[in-house]
């Protein structure tokens, strides 16, 4: 069965305490995975894609990275403004661009 | 933003009673896809559409039924509701561009929360 599982639940983080998030997959046929970020009553806001083990994503604090495996996304040096929940999903070939997301991190970045 | 508006944002309503929720979108993408989020749960996925009348079921599709007879607009239907369809549900869109489908992320709602007594 595919499964895609994010680690931690929540995070709690104090300003410029650099941490990483896990999202870990079992699924067959890896086309893409993605990482999203969510505020608070919003719809998911997309970050990345990663495609193929090595490679790495940089969005200002926001670095993604993938392994067979699993995929890690660090906040570097993070401020209040990236308190969200961040969600992974991934996509199989053949699948019409569908999605399988994991439950996400709740992550809170206190001043 | 992409151009994605889901109405109503909030709608409370009584068990047995059909519900109807818009998905609107400006973009002109192929794909059109329904999630409810729920805690502990994360998205899943209810039904989506490939093309205009062209849906298939999702994970969570059993009470929900959807239409798609233009481009731009897709609906999901609760046909009787229940209390455990309470929940906040998204419309995400997509489209194959260039690179293929697998190249294309999701782009999604602000959703809508709805709450059934």
């Amino acid at each position: 069965e595919d499964q895609v599982t994010q680690s931690p639940e929540a995070l709690r983080l104090q300003e410029g305490e650099s941490s990483s998030l896990n999202c870990s997959y079992t699924v067959s046929g890896l086309r893409g995975l993605f990482w999203y970020r969510q505020d608070p009553g919003k719809g998911p806001e997309f970050l990345f894609t990663l495609y193929s083990a090595g490679e790495e994503k940089e969005k200002e604090r926001l670095k993604a990275t993938l392994t067979k495996k699993e995929s890690f996304l660090h906040i570097t040096a993070p401020k209040p403004e990236d308190s969200a929940t961040y969600l992974c999903a991934v996509r199989k070939t053949d699948s019409w661009g569908k999605l399988q997301f994991g439950a996400g991190t709740q992550v809170v970045v206190t001043p | 933003d992409a151009g994605i508006t889901q109405s109503p944002r909030h709608k409370v309503t009584e068990t047995g009673t059909p519900v109807t929720l818009r998905c609107h979108q400006t973009e002109n993408h192929r794909y059109m896809y329904w999630y409810r989020q729920d805690p502990g749960h994360g998205l899943r996925l209810i039904h989506y559409s490939y093309g205009v009348k062209d849906t298939d079921k999702g994970e969570v599709s059993d009470g929900y039924s959807v239409s798609r007879s233009k481009t731009e607009d897709f609906l999901l239907t609760l046909e009787s509701a229940t209390s455990s369809q309470t929940s906040v549900y998204f419309c995400a869109i997509s489209d194959p561009g260039q690179g293929g489908y697998s190249n294309q992320p999701q782009h999604f709602g602000d959703g809508t929360r709805l709450s059934i007594l």
